[in-house]
């Protein structure tokens, strides 16, 4: 069945630094890809996503490039900040799947000031 | 306007009872979702309706979890005979359609502890 498998956290980075989370996918049909973020105390909310192969997602300073080639959608961003501490979870909906969402298992990031 | 609401935000239960789970979506969204999260898990899939109607309910994990959705809008999530691995966050998400092409949009969950 479909599948997603993503980088185990925690991540821990100094403000300004660098991000990625690594993403890669199984599926059987040709699914579209998610990255949904959860704030501390707040909900799920969807941050970015891509339908198509070589869709580029991207919101709030964040992006993720769909790479068919790779099975891969990971999340990047150049400047992290304190504020970008949440916990990110992968996710896909696959219409060869009945369209469920099927998540990762979330990557925490905490971003030190 | 208002977001996804589910009630009770927190439940404490002994093993073996009934439990009913409640999730107002957004006005106006026809999809449904229900999920369970684990401690240190994404949300799993547990069942999906269109309308009235449960489009997909693959994801229950036995005969015990059943969901009803009787006038399109309001959806209750119904536990018999509870047990210790049951405990979860059981969240809600309502969108205008289905989840590839239509956002999601997710209630604050509810916290189920079966003791």
């Amino acid at each position: 069945g479909d599948s997603v498998t993503q980088m185990e956290g925690p991540v821990t980075l100094s403000e300004e630094a660098f991000l990625t989370i690594n993403c890669t996918y199984t599926a059987t049909g040709y699914p579209s890809l998610f990255w949904y973020v959860q704030y501390p105390g707040e909900g799920l909310q969807l941050l970015l996503k891509a339908t198509k192969a070589d869709d580029k997602g991207s919101n709030k300073g964040f992006e993720a490039t769909y790479r068919k080639e790779t099975t891969s959608f990971h999340l990047e961003k150049g400047s992290v900040q304190v504020s970008d501490s949440a916990v990110y979870f992968c996710a896909l909906s696959d219409p060869a799947g009945g369209f469920k969402t099927i998540f990762g298992a979330g990557t925490r990031l905490f971003v030190k000031a | 306007g208002a977001g996804v609401s589910q009630t009770p935000s927190n439940k404490v239960t002994e093993k073996g009872k009934y439990v009913e789970l409640r999730c107002d979506p957004i006005s106006g969204h026809t999809a449904l979702y229900w999920y369970r999260q684990s401690l240190g898990q994404g949300p799993e899939f547990l069942i999906y309706f269109q309308g009235t109607g449960a489009a997909d309910d693959s994801g229950l994990p036995n005969d015990r979890f059943f969901a009803v959705r009787p006038e399109g809008s309001v959806s209750t999530l119904k536990i018999q005979r509870t047990e210790r691995g049951d405990s979860a966050v059981y969240l809600c998400a309502s969108s205008l359609g289905l989840a590839g092409s239509y956002e999601q949009y997710f209630g604050p969950g509810t916290r189920l502890t079966v003791t």
